[in-house]
């Protein structure tokens, strides 16, 4: 019953490195969404992935990139990170169609960049 | 002016007290709407989902959507301190999830 998996938890990058951040559901949603969430701004949509194949940028995409590698993953990139970036990032996951259901969260990944 | 406001908090509250929390919204295309629970270092966890107009009630906790007035509530009866946490109001709508940016609440022993 895992639901959404993050990984990493827990990561500190210096400045103008990269990496990646992995997630997994399996609860066979079609949809999947990355989010950051930094004190007094609440939840911010940077990427989604309405289906296998598709991907497009939500409200904050600038210095991230994204991979849906099938249906169950969906994986974010920062090619070389930047301060500003320190946050809170969560994917989430969720079936759209005729009735859409709500989202679920993983416990999210805490990038510090130094 | 954001699409979804929620009263920013943060609340205190006794254990046993009855809680409010709340959220407007401006955009009429808001038809599913969602409250979550996020304790400290974890993600949001779905609280109560609900479509129509009117209460839903599971447990302790009551939501409460008034369509016409475009507000949202949720009630807790008889808070616990295990109740402490953020709690934020969603809605979907338009191909979209917006979020409220979220209530702190602590329920003192």
């Amino acid at each position: 019953n895992a639901g959404v998996t993050q990984t990493p938890k827990f990561q500190v990058l210096k400045t103008g490195q990269s990496m990646t951040l992995q997630c997994a559901q399996d609860m066979n949603h079609n949809s999947m969404y990355w989010y950051r969430q930094d004190p007094g701004m609440g939840l911010r949509l940077i990427y989604y992935s309405a289906s296998e194949g598709t991907t497009d940028k939500g409200e904050v995409p600038n210095g991230y990139n994204v991979s849906r590698l099938n249906k169950r993953e969906f994986s974010l990139r920062l090619e070389s990170a930047a301060p500003s970036q320190t946050s809170v990032y969560f994917c989430a996951s969720r079936w759209t169609g005729i009735n859409n259901s709500p989202l679920h969260f993983g416990n999210g990944t805490r990038l510090t960049v130094t | 002016q954001k699409e979804v406001e929620q009263d920013p908090g943060p609340l205190s509250v006794p254990e046993g007290a009855i809680v409010s929390l709340n959220c407007t919204y401006s955009n009429s295309a808001f038809q599913y709407f969602m409250w979550y629970r996020q304790y400290s270092r974890k993600g949001p966890e779905l609280l109560m989902y609900t479509y129509s107009s009117g209460n839903k009630e599971d447990g302790r906790f009551t939501a409460q959507v008034d369509k016409s007035s475009k507000y949202i509530s949720l009630f807790i009866r008889d808070s616990q301190p295990s109740d402490s946490a953020t709690y934020l109001c969603a809605m979907n709508g338009a191909g979209k999830s917006t979020f409220g940016d979220g209530t702190t609440l602590t329920v003192k022993p």
